[in-house]
């Protein structure tokens, strides 16, 4: 059964440093996420992304976050000055159609990203 | 807000019994998923209903969607030990397009 890939599976990063988390969706998905949950919190929505471009993002998702699909299979996140209250696991997640819409949303294993 | 919350909080139950979850939520909704976590692992997508479904089963699962009272609820039938994770309902809004809203979630134990 096709899955989402994310790598690494841990990152230990020191806060200021730029950290990039890679994903790699369901091939035939066109829509990408990126959520984060905060140890012991809710899983919270970062970004929706389609046709190459952002279609909604939270307010959690300010200009320290990018995302990008530098090529046809990865689907990347990345942290530009890191900051202690970014250490979250950060999952990405595919749709083959819009998901809040019709369609169910799968994610991958996680990133668990430490920022000391 | 539209975060769903799921109650209770924990629940611990023994093999073989049905454990049963509830979320609700706050606005309108075109459909609500349940997923399933382990302890510091991803998302496994469990059942998705659409809000003009009232009752959806999967295997030894049974979801329940009642949008006049915005609420729906997760049954499992005869636990078993492997069930033991935490399990969280996302809600997909009508005006949220691909934002999903997930809730604190349940903390399942099954007692083998």
């Amino acid at each position: 059964e096709p899955e989402v890939t994310q790598t690494p599976s841990h990152q230990v990063t020191q806060m200021g440093q730029e950290v990039i988390l890679r994903c790699v969706p369901i091939s035939n998905h066109l829509y990408f996420y990126w959520y984060r949950q905060i140890l012991g919190q809710k899983v919270e929505f970062l970004v929706s992304f389609y046709n190459n471009e952002i279609s909604e993002k939270s307010e959690i998702f300010d200009d320290q976050f990018s995302v990008e699909r530098p090529d046809g299979s990865n689907f990347t996140l990345k942290i530009r000055s890191t900051k202690l209250e970014d250490s979250a696991m950060y999952f990405c997640a595919s749709s083959e159609s819009m998901a809040g819409i019709t369609d169910t949303q799968y994610f991958g294993p996680g990133t668990r990203l430490t920022v000391l | 807000s539209q975060q769903g919350e799921e109650d209770p909080q924990a629940l611990s139950i023994q093999e073989g019994e049905n454990a049963t979850m509830n979320c609700s939520y706050k606005t309108s909704i075109n459909n609500l998923q349940w997923y399933r976590q382990n302890s510091g692992r991803g998302l496994v997508h469990l059942i998705l209903i659409r809000s003009n479904e009232r009752e959806k089963h999967s295997g030894r699962l049974r979801v329940t969607l009642d949008t006049s009272k915005k609420s729906s609820s997760l049954l499992i039938t005869a636990s078993r030990a492997a069930d033991t994770a935490s399990y969280f309902c996302a809600t997909g809004g009508r005006n949220t397009g691909n934002q999903f809203y997930f809730g604190t979630g349940t903390s399942l134990t099954v007692i083998p």
